[in-house]
């Protein structure tokens, strides 16, 4: 399957910094990749769309000016958790599809991010 | 926006049993995948199946599309099928949409 990698995998960081975690695919190009919160004992939660070459596009309720997202080439896209509070800690994790709109998703390994 | 709902919610075997996890959505798919999550979280992908029949091993899947509901089969349960399952859908924009899960505990 396709491959995408996900860094860094752990990153402890203090309140009021800010925090960049980077998704590459590696073997395609990927001009829409999508970024997914998880709480402990909870499902992933959609947080925003993330497309090469133009602004993301954010869910419902998810703080665009927090979460900065950049999709400046066709392999990379990068989360920014800005002024992170003990609350942001969680799990992020993103995902890219090699095809078109409905083909198979594959994820990256995820964040742990623990805000001190 | 479109609903999953996963059950059971956890589920505990003895190893060597077999099990049924369901998966029902609410609206037409285009992209229907089983996931299995690692216990540092990582997604396993197991199977892509937004619709018909697929086997690979003890596991196999089916979707019928019509009726919404997807079930993914594991066979001969061994204690490191322990985890928890995911069901996720997409009917545009390629967003996946994940249900609840199941939490699936085999013990010896």
């Amino acid at each position: 399957g396709a491959v995408v990698s996900q860094h860094p995998s752990r990153v402890i960081c203090k309140s009021g910094t800010s925090v960049k975690i980077e998704c590459r695919s590696l073997d395609f190009q990927a001009t829409t990749m999508f970024w997914y919160r998880q709480f402990p004992k909870q499902s992933l939660m959609l947080m925003a769309t993330s497309n090469e070459g133009s602004k993301a596009t954010y869910e419902q309720g998810v703080e665009k000016d927090k979460f900065l997202i950049n999709h400046a080439s066709l392999t990379l896209s990068t989360l920014t958790v800005t002024s992170a509070h003990p609350e942001d800690s969680s799990f992020y994790i993103c995902s890219a599809s090699r095809g078109p709109e409905g083909t198979e998703a594959f994820f990256g390994q995820g964040t742990r991010l623990t805000v001190v | 926006g479109i609903q999953v709902e996963q059950s059971p919610p956890d589920l505990i075997l003895q190893e060597g049993a077999n099990s049924t996890l369901r998966c029902n959505f609410s609206d037409s798919v285009n992209n229907l995948q089983w996931f299995h999550q690692n216990p540092w979280g990582q997604l396993i992908n197991l199977f892509y199946i937004p619709s018909g029949t697929k086997q690979n091993g003890r596991l196999s899947a089916t979707t019928v599309a019509t009726e919404r509901y997807s079930l993914l089969y594991i066979s001969s349960s061994q204690t490191t099928d322990s985890g928890v399952y995911f069901c996720a859908v997409a009917n545009q924009g390629g967003k996946l949409i994940f249900g609840q899960g199941t939490e699936l505990s085999v013990k010896p």
